[in-house]
């Protein structure tokens, strides 16, 4: 059974670019969600995706923005980096059967992005 | 809004002494709660979970939460830590019905001490 894996590990940006960040989910896995933890914090949630559509978002503002593959694999775009958008971003999956809430997240190893 | 709060940011224990890590939750419903380990540059490890029934429960690694409705809280505990403990702890609720969104706290660093 393969983990849920992320690329590329680390990332060096500019302010104003644009980043894009890749997750392939855990093997049966259908659903995929995000989440950026800021240096010293924990992790907080971005949105998640189930059956290709967005399933719910937190508190980040449009140019965060992602999308999942028919393959479940997903992908998160940064658009107009700014210098606080540096951060460990993770991805974690999980498999959701008939609505039930208690599906435990596998979390990904992150991509260490900074903005300069 | 639900909230996770971890009120020690660092704790240092001896290797073979007991550990307990503190967090209260803020939820006005039936809480779904959640230990997260997470090592230097790895991601975050499920210890364990609580979703109703038993309010003691028993981890990986030894570790085991209890959730006290009462205190809003779930303790993580384990009774002889190790040097390989030494992590970043989070604890974690779920957001909401639909299940879709893990609130963490900031998280407690545990250094272990020989």
């Amino acid at each position: 059974e393969t983990g849920v894996t992320q690329s590329p590990t680390h990332l060096i940006k500019t302010r104003g670019q644009q980043v894009t960040l890749r997750c392939s989910s855990q093997s049966g896995h259908n659903t995929v969600s995000w989440y950026q933890q800021a240096l010293g914090q924990g992790p907080q949630f971005i949105f998640q995706y189930y059956r290709e559509e967005e399933n719910g978002r937190g508190n980040f503002p449009p140019r965060f923005s992602g999308l999942q593959f028919p393959n479940y694999s997903s992908e998160l775009n940064v658009n107009a980096l700014e210098l606080d958008d540096s951060a460990l971003y993770l991805c974690a999956s999980s498999l959701v059967r008939g609505g039930a809430v208690n599906n435990e997240q596998f979390f990904g190893p992150g991509t260490r992005l900074t903005v300069l | 809004a639900q909230s996770v709060t971890q009120p020690d940011i660092h704790i240092t224990v001896s290797e073979g002494a007991s550990l307990e890590l503190r967090c209260n939750y803020s939820y006005g419903a039936t809480p779904y709660l959640f230990w997260y380990v997470q090592s230097p540059g790895q991601g975050l490890q499920l210890l364990l979970k609580y979703f109703s029934g038993d309010t003691l429960v028993q981890g990986i690694k030894g570790f085991e939460a209890e959730f006290k409705r009462s205190q809003s809280s779930f303790n993580l505990r384990k009774p002889s830590v190790h040097w390989s403990d030494a992590a970043e702890y989070f604890c974690a609720v779920v957001a909401n019905q639909a299940g879709t969104a893990l609130i963490f706290g900031k998280g407690t660093t545990l250094s272990v001490s020989s």
